[in-house]
């Protein structure tokens, strides 16, 4: 089953609007660990946000920032004042398990477009 | 700089000819990682380590190898490539100390078997 949904095949944004990117998630352990990464055009993944299943506060990088509500197993992510260079693939992932054997479950991704 | 890098970037090669993709981190990483990714199929794990000589199988280990005889590398093998294996592959590392929920992936490595 799949572990990571993300339902959103493509977005699109104008510039210096929000976007929220929807993730779910599936899971039966209380420890684990959600995340978000962006993959522009050029290939590279580059780590966004990162929220413990035990953190309290929703986790916050500049203008990203995860809302995390555990009960619905639900982890957007929200962009604040996009940019033309958000332009990008957008994946969530998920660690289960304190340590289970250091893999990401990867959801199949949305691509966001944003627009002058 | 920290970072994690693989080699070749590019390559096409042919059926059956045996290659390896090179990944090598300069972090002291305990945990590293292969994955591929694939049009609309996301990064799905094809083997793991958690630390020197200590390897086990991600979600799709079928046609790869793997060997951690040193912390630093991490190479794939592809004995017998075939052309379900072209896809674009990423390395990724993690560590045990500090911030450990990072990790941080090598550039990727596009592989087109023919």
């Amino acid at each position: 089953a799949q572990k990571i949904t993300q339902t959103q095949p493509g977005m699109f944004v104008q510039e210096k609007e929000a976007v929220t990117l929807d993730c779910t998630y599936d899971t039966s352990d209380q420890s684990y660990g959600l995340f978000w990464y962006k993959q522009p055009s050029s290939g590279e993944m580059i780590f966004l946000i990162y929220q413990g299943s035990y953190d309290e506060q929703n986790a916050t990088e500049g203008r990203y920032s995860l809302n995390f509500q555990k009960a619905r197993k639900s982890a957007n992510l929200v962009i604040s004042a996009s940019q033309l260079g958000d332009s990008a693939m957008y994946f969530c992932a998920m660690r289960e398990g304190e340590d289970s054997g250091y893999a990401l479950n990867f959801g199949k991704g949305t691509s966001l477009l944003v627009t002058p | 700089e920290a970072q994690v890098t693989q080699n070749p970037r590019y390559l096409i090669t042919v059926t059956g000819k045996k290659l390896t993709v090179t990944c090598s981190q300069n972090m002291n990483h305990e945990y590293m990682s292969w994955y591929r990714q694939d049009p609309g199929l996301g990064l799905r794990q094809i083997y793991y380590s958690m630390n020197v000589e200590v390897t086990d199988k991600g979600d799709v280990p079928e046609g790869y190898k793997v060997s951690r005889k040193e912390k630093r590398n991490f190479p794939l093998i592809l004995e017998s490539p075939s052309p379900n294996q072209t896809s674009l592959y990423f390395c990724a590392s993690r560590g045990v100390a500090g911030r450990v929920y990072e990790q941080y992936f090598g550039p990727g490595t596009r592989l087109t078997v023919t």
